[in-house]
């Protein structure tokens, strides 16, 4: 079964350091989002990307955060300057265009910042 | 904001049905009830949605009443492995699923 993959599984970094969290969503899924998860917390919507550009982002999703789909399979989240409080598991999802269809959730990748 | 409310938690006895109830009153109606549920700090795993219709999979069963303002997911023999929190979402287009905090189901033996 198909399934979304995001690496690495766990990131430990540097506050101020830049990190990309990389994510290969479902082949053929067009839809493409991230979210992120505060130990603890609920899960966060951060930015939904379709048709190579950003459909949607949350006030979370500042200036620091981009979005990249920089080939046919890999999408990436990066984060320009890390603050201790964007410690989280990050969520790669994936999905159809159009109502009705579910997203699809990679793994997660557990960003420490140190 | 999520769209939907739900009770914090819920105990279920293994081998009974877990019946998971969800608030949605103020959504429209073209809007789609989707349920994930997420072990440990897993990635939600998505169960079942529905318009206006009862579904039913592999998984679970979802039960929309008439009036659309509310439904139950149903997990017809809960085992341990069924120890999640259950996020009951709504939306219609892409872009508009919020994840609320969810129920935390507690399946004991």
């Amino acid at each position: 079964e198909p399934e979304v993959t995001q690496t690495p599984s766990h990131q430990v970094t540097q506050m101020g350091q830049e990190v990309i969290l990389r994510c290969v969503p479902i082949s053929n899924h067009l839809y493409f989002y991230w979210y992120r998860q505060i130990l603890g917390q609920k899960v966060e919507f951060l930015v939904s990307f379709y048709n190579n550009e950003i459909s949607e982002k949350s006030e979370i999703f500042d200036d620091q955060f981009s979005v990249e789909r920089p080939d046919g399979s890999n999408f990436t989240l990066k984060i320009r300057s890390t603050k201790l409080e964007d410690s989280a598991m990050y969520f790669c999802a994936s999905s159809w265009v159009g109502p009705g269809n579910e997203q699809f959730f990679g793994p997660g990748t557990r960003l420490t910042v140190l | 904001d999520a769209k939907t409310t739900q009770p914090p938690s819920m105990d279920c006895a293994e081998g009974r049905a877990a019946n998971l109830p969800c608030n949605h009153s103020t959504i429209s109606g073209n809007e789609y009830v989707y349920w994930y549920r997420q072990i440990h700090s897993q990635g939600p795993q998505y169960i079942i949605h529905g318009l206006k219709n009862n579904e039913t999979n592999e998984m679970a069963s979802l039960i929309i009443t008439e009036d659309r303002k509310s439904s139950t997911l149903i997990l017809p023999h809960a085992t341990l492995r069924d120890t999640a929190v259950y996020y009951c979402t709504a939306g219609y287009n892409n872009n508009d699923m919020r994840f609320g905090a969810g129920t935390r189901l507690t399946v004991k033996p």
